[in-house]
């Protein structure tokens, strides 16, 4: 158990609606990654927010938002969702912000749009 | 953008075999990990390692910064180190690999 928590597990929507996935952090760790899994394009790097603020964003859609908040728990909100927006979402988390910092992973929250 | 080539891509074994897997970087090498996804999907960190070496039981990792590759060895394999292996590269946007996929045999 890495100490990362995802809620929920498991997401079964619709085209065009709107979900929100959530990340709570280890305890102590003050930066918040996201990562979406799907099978053609493997592990994309979307955003990552350090003490409440985005740090560094990648390749994350318009359409995709995210939060940290002050209790560091984190959300990744998806709206308009297309069938292509279904993978694994993946929350890691680190102690600092820096480049040298082990990330680590939560369980991942699988996101299928029907 | 910076480039993560993993290789091989797709690796089987007999059960206590040894292995090799390899990462090649593109640009320089100040944060690497190495991960397993195990068959449930489940990421977990095997190794934070940006240079040098380091064992884990019978896994262990190199990393040569110098020449930007990383090798991570897996000896006397089991067939619970089946999965894909992932290494990543964190330099302000994380950089992951395709990953080699391992299948261990009983």
């Amino acid at each position: 158990d890495s100490g990362v928590t995802q809620t929920p597990k498991h997401l079964i929507t619709a085209t065009g609606q709107r979900v929100t996935l959530r990340c709570s952090p280890r305890s102590g760790d003050l930066s918040v990654y996201w990562y979406q899994q799907s099978l053609d394009q493997g592990l994309q790097f979307l955003i990552q927010y350090y003490n409440g603020e985005e740090r560094a964003k990648g390749n994350i859609l318009e359409r995709f938002s995210a939060q940290q908040f002050p209790d560091l728990h984190s959300e990744l909100n998806l709206s308009s969702l297309e069938l292509g927006d279904s993978a694994l979402y993946f929350c890691a988390s680190s102690q600092l912000a820096g480049v040298e910092d082990t990330q680590y992973f939560g369980p991942g929250t699988r996101l299928t749009v029907l | 953008g910076i480039q993560v080539e993993q290789s091989p891509p797709d690796l089987i074994l007999q059960e206590g075999a040894n292995s090799t897997l390899r990462c090649n970087f593109s640009d320089s090498v100040n944060n690497l990990q190495w991960f397993h996804q195990n068959p449930w999907g489940q990421l977990i960190n095997l190794f934070y390692i940006p240079s040098g070496t380091k064992q884990n039981g019978r896994l262990s990792a190199t990393t040569v910064a110098t020449e930007r590759y990383s090798l991570l060895y897996i000896s006397s394999s089991q067939t619970t180190d089946s999965g894909v292996y992932f290494c990543a590269r964190n330099a302000g946007k994380s950089t992951f690999g395709d990953g080699t996929t391992l299948t261990v045999k009983p």
